[in-house]
């Protein structure tokens, strides 16, 4: 089974400045994919950036980054330099293996405020 | 334009009353996928499909029906709304990928309310 960890409910932060999301992850798969969504309160879900598990590098999206360290199991997103349209709710999530399924796992997410 | 559409977009009904959700994708995926978002929960799936005529239970199936008639459409279906079905749903497609590198296209959800 996987499982997905968002442990910030909320978190407020001053525009300009960088934010980090937390997300740790459990999966006993041995590849697997892990993804970042934003919905804002409008409520749709806007895909942002993905890390592969055998990708040898962080992915980066312009202003969003994932620091992924698999051995710690955690995939934070980072956001540099944060605008007002940041605020939102985040959402990690993780899909395994097995072919078929494309399953999304998701966490409970994080809501986001940037204080002007 | 690639994307997933979904109707109504915002549905008020009483308990028992059937109802169709339908939900339709432009870029020929194979696999689509049903979730409900509840608040702290995040989003948990109903049903998927890998094809037409190929469906199966995600981990929150009870009380829902769905079919995959045709590739671009899984409509899912509530033959008896419970109020325990309130929730915001959204429909999900993506081609099948080997490693888990293919997005999921999400729908824009629809705000369901049983009374």
């Amino acid at each position: 089974a996987q499982k997905i960890t968002q442990t910030q409910p909320g978190m407020f932060v001053q525009e300009k400045e960088a934010v980090t999301l937390d997300c740790t992850y459990d999966t006993s798969d041995p590849s697997y994919g892990l993804f970042w969504y934003k919905q804002p309160s409008s409520g749709e879900m806007i895909f942002l950036i993905y890390q592969g598990s055998y990708d040898q590098q962080n992915a980066t999206e312009g202003r969003y980054s994932l620091n992924f360290q698999k051995a710690r199991k955690s995939a934070n997103l980072v956001i540099s330099a944060s605008q007002l349209g940041d605020s939102a709710m985040y959402f990690c999530a993780m899909r395994g293996t097995n072919f078929g399924n494309e399953k999304l796992t998701f966490g409970t997410g994080t809501r986001l405020t940037i204080i002007p | 334009e690639a994307q997933v559409t979904q109707n109504p977009r915002y549905l008020i009904t009483v308990t028992g009353k059937k109802l169709t959700v339908t939900c339709s994708q432009n870029m020929n995926h194979e696999y689509m996928s049903w979730y409900r978002q509840d608040p702290g929960l995040g989003l948990r799936q109903i049903y998927y499909s890998m094809n037409v005529e190929v469906t199966d239970k995600g981990d929150v199936p009870e009380g829902y029906k769905v079919s995959r008639k045709e590739k671009r459409n899984f409509p899912l279906i509530l033959e008896s709304p419970s109020p325990n079905q309130t929730s915001l749903y959204f429909c999900a497609s993506s081609s099948h990928s080997a490693q888990g590198a293919y997005e999921q296209y999400f729908g824009p959800g629809t705000r369901l309310t049983v009374t």
